[in-house]
Parts: structure tokens; C-alpha cells; sequence
């Protein structure tokens, strides 16, 4: 069976790090590229980064470049996300989703076919 | 930037058709995926690719996209289909974008 299960969230005060994990199971790992998402209490999704199969390339949204940063290690597994000078607008709910392409963009997007149950992130003092 | 924008709420009644909009600029020259997503639970893909359906997902939803609007149809609307619903495309410049999201209520 295909899971995606991610840990690391918690409550940290503004200004500190956290990293996030997303341990995956039950496919081929290095053939897809992996997203993160992001949704704060109450509100809609908001996409945060995605990255390639190869770690090749990676994008971020405008509200996070900078401050957060999406890897993985392929022999692990896993896709992680470096979460630096954290603020209470980052406080939310953040799904790893699977991408069933190697190397997505916009002329060939498929979507996020398979996602993690979330790990809760509170930022507050 | 590039936005998508759906309407807050949509209603529909049991057995009847429901349509969920989502509209940008030029968006039918993007591809269009949407999400289901129940309370207190992940999304899931029910539509890619502006019509395609994954496997495992009632042929009740369809998708279409042209101009700047997609549209996410649901025949024969379930209660059990009652859920927030998001747009989402690729755009070239700036990533993935989601919708605002849509509540759809059966009623």
C-alpha cells in the first residue's frame, strides 16, 4: 500500500526552525516528485514547494522563498522541509503529496495523487 | 501573480447536478486538477489534467476547461459528496496554484 506519513510539526516559538518529515512507502520513491502543502486553520490550501525526482530542481511559493526549503533523500525515502525564521503565519497544517511525475510542470501536470494525513505547525509565543 | 478564484459555497439538491467554477487568466491554456477534501481529512484527487478521473473515482465527476473558467461537475450529487472542493493548476511563472475553495452543500 502507498503511505505517506509526515512528523516533525509542534509548537515553536516565532523566529525558530523546525523540520518537517515525510516518510514514504509502498512505490518506487526516486519516481516521482513530492510537494508540500500547507493549510492554516480554517482557511484553503496553500501550495509551498515541490521538488523534482533527482532533487534537480526545486520551486517555492513567493510567501516562503527564502525561509523554507524542500529536499529529500532517495535513499531514505523521505522528503523533508527546513522551516527557518518562522512566523505565526506559518502556523498550519502541512500535507507531503506525491506528484506521479518525475519532473512536473506546466505542460504536463498531473496533480498531487496521493497524500500524508498532515502534521500540525504552531508558531506562537 | 496568477489567481484562481471559485465561488465560497455552491448548493445543491440530492440527485441533481452541481457546478463548481473556477476561474483565471487564459486558464484554459493551463491544465486544471481538482481536490476533494472532507473535514479533518486530506485531499483527494478527483479530477486531473482538466477531465481525467483517477482511478477509484465515481463517474459522477467531470471536468471541463476552456477560455478562463473550469468547471467541476458532479451528476447525481450524493450526500456523501457534501465537501470543500479546489481548483488547481501549474502556472509557468510562479508554481502551483490552488483555488479559494468551494463548500458544496446537499441539501
Amino acid at each position: 500500500q502507498v503511505h505517506l506519513v509526515e512528523s516533525g510539526g509542534g509548537v515553536v516559538q516565532p523566529g525558530r526552525s523546525l523540520r518537517l518529515s515525510c516518510a514514504t512507502s509502498g512505490f518506487i520513491f526516486s519516481f516521482h516528485a513530492f510537494h508540500w502543502v500547507r493549510q492554516a486553520p480554517g482557511k484553503g490550501l496553500e501550495w509551498v514547494a515541490v521538488i523534482w525526482f533527482d532533487a534537480s530542481k526545486t520551486y517555492y511559493a513567493d510567501s516562503v522563498r527564502g525561509r523554507l526549503t524542500i529536499s529529500r533523500d532517495n535513499s531514505k525515502n523521505t522528503v523533508y522541509l527546513e522551516m527557518n525564521s518562522l512566523t505565526v503565519e506559518d502556523t498550519a497544517v502541512y500535507y507531503c503529496a506525491r506528484d506521479p511525475e518525475q519532473l512536473p510542470r506546466a505542460d504536463n501536470y498531473y496533480g498531487m495523487d496521493v497524500w500524508g494525513q498532515g502534521t500540525t505547525v504552531i508558531v506562537s509565543s | 501573480s496568477y489567481e484562481l478564484t471559485q465561488p465560497p459555497s455552491v448548493s445543491v439538491s440530492p440527485g441533481q447536478t452541481a457546478s463548481i467554477t473556477c476561474s483565471g487568466n487564459k486558464l484554459g491554456d493551463k491544465y486544471v486538477c481538482w481536490y476533494q477534501q472532507n473535514p479533518g481529512q486530506s485531499p483527494v484527487l478527483v479530477i486531473y489534467q482538466d477531465d481525467k478521473r483517477p482511478s477509484g473515482i465515481p463517474e459522477r465527476f467531470s471536468g471541463s476547461n476552456s477560455g478562463n473558467t473550469a468547471t467541476l461537475t458532479i451528476a447525481g450529487t450524493q450526500a456523501m459528496d457534501e465537501a470543500d472542493y479546489y481548483c488547481q493548476t501549474w502556472d509557468s511563472n510562479i508554481g502551483v496554484v490552488f483555488g479559494g475553495g468551494t463548500k458544496l452543500t446537499v441539501l
